[in-house]
């Protein structure tokens, strides 16, 4: 199974502030990258798709890049509503695999 | 609007099976693959296998093989995942979240996810 490490596993940072969430794959997954928001006691939302393509209806304050093996997840001016857990995903093979998330805290 | 509604939250006793269901509206059941995913109280998220609703072929998850079964009954668009030999490990919130359709040239991401149904082993 293919490995994914997100790092940090948690990150505390201020409403305004650009913030970037690293997941990196055990082996080449091209650009078959996901990332989800998931908020206490609901179920994860998806945000990015395909390493960079934004969801819709999703702010454009998020972004993503990155293929192969290293990914990134940016949010470029933090609101109150970010403050939740990330998740990347990879869908290059089977099974899935989802990052052990971030956990993104209010300073 | 695509939605996916899961039944209520279950209490098993150790070895018993439970059957947690995925009512989908908004769109062509028979088009879109279905997924099972779960998650811990406070750990991250385990993909459990995939279903295809139009020919009800599945794929599981290694570690489920043997005690897990997903089937779906297309007169109601509504898929079920059954999870049997519970033990306390399976104590978790069992999402269905769709994929690409059925005809997608390549990829995989999950939307929209169903709320979730919180199954709880003890004895």
């Amino acid at each position: 199974d293919i490995q994914m490490t997100q790092s940090p596993s948690s990150l505390s940072a201020s409403v305004g502030d650009r913030v970037t969430i690293t997941c990196r794959a055990s082996q080449s997954i091209s650009s078959y990258l996901n990332w989800y928001q998931q908020k206490p006691g609901k179920a994860p939302k998806l945000l990015i798709y395909a390493a960079s393509s934004l969801q819709s209806g999703v702010p454009s304050r998020f972004s993503g890049s990155g293929s192969g093996t290293d990914f990134t997840l940016t949010i470029s001016s933090l609101q109150p509503e970010d403050f939740a857990t990330y998740y990347c995903q990879q869908s290059y093979s089977t099974p899935c695999t989802f990052g052990q998330g971030t956990r993104l805290e209010i300073k | 609007q695509v939605q996916l509604v899961q039944s209520g939250a279950e209490v098993k006793k150790p070895g018993a099976s439970v059957k947690v269901s995925c009512k989908a509206s908004g769109y062509t059941f028979t088009s879109y693959y279905m997924h099972w995913v779960r998650q811990a109280p406070g750990q991250g998220l385990e993909w459990m296998g995939i279903i295809n609703p139009s020919g009800g072929s599945t794929s599981y998850a290694q570690k489920f093989q043997g005690r897990v079964t997903m089937t779906r009954d297309t007169s109601t668009s509504t898929v079920y995942m059954e999870l049997s030999s519970l033990r306390s490990e399976d104590t978790a919130v069992y999402y269905c979240a769709r994929d690409l359709p059925v005809d997608a040239a390549a990829g995989s991401w999950f939307d929209p996810w169903g709320q979730g149904t919180l199954v709880t082993v003890s004895s």
